[in-house]
């Protein structure tokens, strides 16, 4: 059974640009997470999604950032006009109904 | 109310000796304390976790120990290795299936 996947696992964008990150969670989960941690820090909760629906977007910057979990594909990150202050480690968690939460590897986004 | 304090921000332990990292939270309304282990460029890895109804979970040379009553749990790593160096970050929320609110981490060092 696979792991969480993440891609890419390295992101550049100049300002400007707009960032896709990917998450295909555990076969089985049907729950996905998003956090973000910057450089020395603990994680920050940004999105909780289910199968086409946002549970829980308390977390996420009112502009610019988006998600979306497909009924069929992987979820999305979408971070639209990225400025400096986006660069960090993105992190996709996923569990199943009521379980505990699995992290995929990350996507590391740097904006030049 | 929402945040999670975690104390040490390093720590240096000889191999064999035991390493303690502690955490302590606010809101009464948490019930699930997990912590995590984090290698350089590596997604969080669930190491153990732990519910109030408990004051103590031990699996293999990991512990945690839970206070309640003063809001208060550690983790306790015996016959500390050098393969156990890494960042631990306690978490905590409302249940397993929802959002994680996060220590800032504690790198430890564990020296041969």
């Amino acid at each position: 059974n696979a792991g969480v996947m993440q891609n890419p696992r390295h992101l550049v964008r100049r300002r400007g640009q707009e960032a896709r990150l990917r998450c295909s969670p555990m076969k089985g989960h049907s729950h996905v997470y998003w956090y973000r941690q910057l450089p020395e820090e603990g994680l920050k909760f940004m999105v909780y999604l289910q199968k086409e629906n946002i549970i829980d977007e308390s977390g996420m910057p009112k502009e610019r950032f988006s998600a979306e979990f497909p009924k069929e594909g992987p979820s999305i990150l979408r971070i639209q006009q990225v400025v400096r202050g986006d660069s960090a480690a993105y992190f996709c968690a996923s569990s199943p109904q009521g379980g505990e939460q699995f992290f995929g590897p990350g996507t590391r986004l740097t904006v030049l | 109310q929402q945040q999670v304090k975690q104390s040490p921000q390093s720590l240096i332990v000889q191999k064999g000796g035991i390493s303690i990292i502690n955490c302590a939270y606010e809101n009464t309304a948490f019930d699930y304390f997990p912590w995590y282990q984090q290698f350089p460029g590596k997604g969080p890895a669930l190491l153990i976790a732990i519910r109030p109804d408990v004051s103590e979970k031990k699996e293999g040379r990991f512990t945690i120990s839970f206070n309640k009553s003063a809001k208060q749990f550690s983790l306790h790593i015996m016959d500390s290795q050098p393969g156990d160096s890494a960042t631990y970050f306690c978490a905590a929320s409302r249940n397993s299936n929802y959002q994680l609110i996060w220590g800032a981490g504690t790198k430890l060092i564990i020296k041969p």
